[in-house]
Formats: structure tokens, sequence, C-alpha cells
């Protein structure tokens, strides 16, 4: 069955880098792209941007550019987001989701990530 | 790229249809046939439940339901269930490699 396991919660300081990883199992990995979308406490879900399996190209929100990288590795079937100069307003539930372009089929159970200063 | 606009919440009793619509513009949901639906129970994973406007993943009841007029998409859900109440996303691609979600609707179910 296709499995979406993300790393655990993490706590950082404000300017500081989080990077969050998704282990995907159950499915060809190089077949499918995979999403980062985030929840802030008390906000809806916002979407970061995408990454190709097979190739590894990107596409980012135009609000995060600059300042998160998505990588994977197919190897271990894990993909990589890092999110940069982190600011209190980071504070958020990241979760990372299988699927073509244009959906998120299959989600992971979320990463905790807060910022304080 | 705007949220799309979605109402705050909707309610509706056992057995009820109700229908949530988000609203985008002529570049994202009018542009495309890209309109997906997510149900998110607050603490657990986002579930897909319609894509491309109007398609079912295998596993989803077709009690739900969704359509699209011009920058406006609808999802509809016919006979209520309590386990129904959550908090319902739309999203859709903007164009420029980008995809946009709407601010989610609450569900209750009364």
């Amino acid at each position: 069955q296709v499995q979406l396991v993300q790393s655990g919660a993490e706590v950082e300081k404000t300017g500081a880098s989080v990077r969050v990883s998704c282990k995907a199992s159950g499915y060809t990995f190089s077949n499918y792209y995979i999403h980062w979308v985030r929840q802030a406490p008390g906000q809806g879900l916002e979407w970061m941007g995408i990454i190709n399996c097979s190739g590894g190209s990107t596409s980012y929100g135009q609000k995060f550019q600059g300042r998160v990288t998505m990588t994977r590795d197919r190897s271990t079937s894990t993909v990589y987001m890092e999110l940069s100069s982190l600011r209190s307003e980071d504070t958020a539930v990241y979760y990372c989701a299988r699927g073509s372009w244009y959906r998120g089929d299959y989600w992971g159970q979320g990463t905790l990530v807060t910022v304080s200063s | 790229q705007s949220a799309l606009t979605q109402p705050r919440s909707v309610s509706g009793s056992p057995g009820q249809s109700v229908t949530i619509s988000c609203t985008g513009t002529s570049s994202d949901v009018g542009a495309y046939n890209y309109v997906s639906w997510y149900q998110h129970h607050p603490g657990k994973a986002p579930k897909l439940m319609i894509y491309d406007v109007n398609k079912w993943p295998s596993g989803v009841p077709d009690r739900f339901s969704g359509s699209k007029s011009g920058n406006t998409a609808s999802l509809t859900i016919s006979g209520l269930q309590a386990d129904d109440e959550a908090d319902y996303y739309c999203c859709s691609y903007g164009g420029s490699n980008n995809l946009v979600f709407g601010g989610g609707t609450k569900l209750t179910v009364l």
C-alpha cells in the first residue's frame, strides 16, 4: 500500500533552516510527483511547491521562492524539503503528498515545525 | 496568487445535501479543469475527494460530486453523514506552474 512517512517534529530558532523528509513506499517512486503543503495554526492549506521524483525538476510557490529547496533521493525513495531563514510565521504542520502535477492523492502524516526566538 | 474564495462555514442535517463553492478567476478555476477537493479532519492527513473538477479517486463514495461553471467550482455532498463533518479545501492549477488552495470551509453536521 502507498505510504508516505515524514520525519518527526522540529523546533528551530528564528533565522535557522529546517529540513523535513518524506519517505515513500508501496509504489514506483519515479512515476509520481511530490507536493509540499503547509498549514499554520488556525489557517488553511498552503501550497509550497512540487518536485518531479523522476528527473528532480522543481516548481516553487512564489511566496517561497529563494527560501525553499526540494530534493529527492531515488536510492531511498525519499524527498526532502528545506526551508531557510525561518521566521515565526513558518510555524506550521508541513505535509508531503504524492500525486500528479495537479493533485495529491496520498498524503504523509504531517510534520510540526515550530519556530521560536 | 490570491487564495480561492470559499465560504467560511456551511451546515446541514444528516441525510441532507450541502454545496460548497470555490470562486477563483479566469486565470485559475476558469482557465483549467484541474480543480480538486480535499477533506481534512483536524489532526489527520488531508484526503483527496474529487479531482479534475468531477472525477472520483478510488474509494470515495459518489455522495461527493464536483462541478464547475465559469470561475466557480462546487463540491456537493449528498446524504450527509456525521463523519462528513470536517474542513474542505478546493485547489486549482493557477498557471505558471502554481497551485492555489481555497481558504477552507468548515462543514458542520447538525
